[in-house]
């Protein structure tokens, strides 16, 4: 069972908006920044929000983040069919001497 | 551009213990750190532990303490993850990914332990 916890599926049709929810506790989303991860099939995860809402470059600005107190959310709008992909947020946890935790990720299909 | 490239694929017995490398590239090997995170077949990602490449400090997660061993060599800008006394749960993607102490942004590519009699 993972320390944050994410929907294990979402869905939508193209162009339409979607979001994905991230909850944690105080000793991590509430006293940490999120992250969140894009895993398309086969592949390794790539990092598409740091710092709650920061895109790194060459992340399309149709995803965006947000975090209040012990949660946040990815959005997703103008949905791709390339976005079809597994999705995990992650954060920094205070306790048993700090380390990182994980969602247990949400399949995104895309209809 | 940043570049981690780990060893290829392995097949082990249980009991026995693996050594995968990950060779960094494209940065100052010395300036992140990195972090291993590991995913079962069709599970989430798991975190296992970090390490600092400036000094070889780490911090292990819980789980995994007393099992496994984090290193690096500085002259190959390299770091290696040992898991020992291996069980068919180990079977998983171990991924190497670079980052600061709390966060991760480059992920290797992957390597595939298939723990199996």
């Amino acid at each position: 069972q993972s320390v944050l916890t994410q929907p294990p599926s979402a869905s939508g049709t193209p162009g339409q908006r979607v979001t994905i929810s991230c909850s944690g506790s105080s000793s991590n989303i509430g006293s940490h920044t999120v992250n969140w991860y894009q895993q398309l099939p086969r592949t390794a995860p790539k990092l598409l929000i740091y710092n709650n809402n920061q895109r790194p470059s060459g992340v399309p600005d149709r995803f965006s983040g947000s975090k209040s107190g012990t949660s946040a959310s990815l959005a997703i709008s103008g949905l791709q069919s390339e976005d079809e992909a597994d999705y995990y947020c992650a954060a920094w946890d205070d306790s048993l001497n700090g380390h990182v935790v994980f969602g247990g990720g949400t399949k995104l299909t895309v209809l | 551009q940043v570049q981690l490239v780990q060893s290829g694929a392995e097949v082990k017995k249980p009991g026995a213990s693996v050594k995968v490398s990950c060779k960094a590239s494209g940065y100052t090997f010395t300036s992140y750190y990195i972090h291993w995170v590991r995913q079962a077949p069709g599970q989430g990602l798991e975190w296992m532990g970090i390490i600092n490449p400036s000094g070889g400090s780490t911090n292990y997660a819980q789980e995994f303490q007393g099992r496994v061993t984090m290193t690096r060599d500085t002259s190959t800008s390299t770091v290696y993850m040992e898991l020992r006394r291996l069980r068919s749960e180990d079977t998983a993607v171990y991924y190497c990914a670079r980052g600061g102490k709390r966060f991760v942004d480059y992920w290797g590519q992957g390597t595939l332990v298939t723990v199996s009699s």
